[in-house]
C-alpha cells in the first residue's frame, strides 16, 4: 500500500501524559499536513510542511503541541501534557506541490481518547 | 476569512433516488472547491475538484458537481444513490494555493433500503 499511514490508529492515555503520533506520506510527496477532527466536525488544519520546514501553524496550535518532519519523509506530532480537549482524531494528508492547488491525501487518522 | 457552509447535519435517502448534498462558502474571490468523502474508520477521499472552467465538475463513484458564483455554492449531487454510498461528506475551500484547506462541518448520509 503506497497511501498515508498513520501510527497509532488508537491512542489511550491519561490527562497530563505526553503522546507522539506518526505519519508517513507518499514517499514522492513533499508537502505534508496535520488536521485536528473532533466529533460532528470537519477537519481543522494544524500545520504544514514543505519538505522539512514548517511553514504555517495554525492558532489552534498551542505551545503543548510540536510537530517535526526531519529529514522531509514522515512526521510526528507530539502533543505534551495531554488535556481532555484534545481528544480527538489526528490527520495526516500529504501532497506533492506542483503549479496550481495540490491535491491531498488522507491517511486513516490517529484518534486519541485523553481520559 | 473564508468559511464553509453544510446547512444540512444528515440527510437520508432512498436507495436509487438522487442526491443533492448542500455546500456554500464566503471568499471574495473564486476559491479552489473540493468535495471529500468519509467512511468509518477511513480517511477522506477526494470525491471531485474545481479550480476553473466548465463549472460542471465529474468525480468518482458517479458524484458530480456545479459550481454556481452568483450564489456561492457547489452542491454535489449524484442521480441514483446505492447503499455503499452511506458516509459523510465534507466540502471544502481553498484560496491559499493547496496548504490551507478550509472544511464544512460536514452532512451524513444515511441510505434506507
Amino acid at each position: 500500500d503506497t497511501g498515508v499511514s498513520q501510527d497509532p490508529r488508537h491512542k489511550i492515555t491519561k490527562r497530563g501524559q505526553n503522546v507522539t503520533f506518526r505519519c508517513d506520506p507518499i514517499s514522492e510527496h513533499n508537502r505534508l499536513y496535520w488536521y485536528r477532527q473532533t466529533l460532528g466536525q470537519g477537519p481543522e488544519f494544524l500545520t504544514y510542511f514543505q519538505n522539512e520546514a514548517q511553514l504555517e501553524k495554525s492558532r489552534l496550535l498551542s505551545d503543548r503541541f510540536s510537530a517535526e518532519r526531519p529529514k522531509g519523509s514522515f512526521s510526528t506530532l507530539e502533543i505534551q501534557r495531554t488535556e481532555q480537549g484534545d481528544s480527538a482524531m489526528y490527520l495526516c494528508a500529504s501532497s506533492l506541490s506542483v503549479a496550481g492547488v495540490n491535491e491531498q491525501f488522507f491517511g486513516p487518522g490517529t484518534r486519541l481518547t485523553v481520559l | 476569512a473564508q468559511s464553509v457552509t453544510q446547512p444540512d447535519i444528515h440527510i437520508t435517502v432512498s436507495e436509487g433516488a438522487s442526491l443533492e448534498l448542500r455546500c456554500n462558502y464566503s471568499y471574495g474571490a473564486t476559491p479552489y472547491l473540493f468535495w471529500y468523502v468519509q467512511s468509518p474508520g477511513q480517511g477522506l477521499q477526494l470525491l471531485l475538484k474545481y479550480f476553473s472552467g466548465d463549472t460542471l465538475v465529474q468525480g468518482i463513484k458517479g458524484f458530480e458537481a456545479e459550481f454556481k458564483r452568483s450564489q456561492s455554492s457547489f452542491n454535489l449531487r449524484k442521480p441514483s444513490v446505492h447503499w455503499s454510498d452511506a458516509a459523510e461528506y465534507f466540502c471544502a475551500v481553498d484560496h491559499t494555493g493547496g496548504f490551507k484547506t478550509i472544511f464544512g462541518a460536514g452532512t451524513r448520509l444515511f441510505v434506507k433500503a
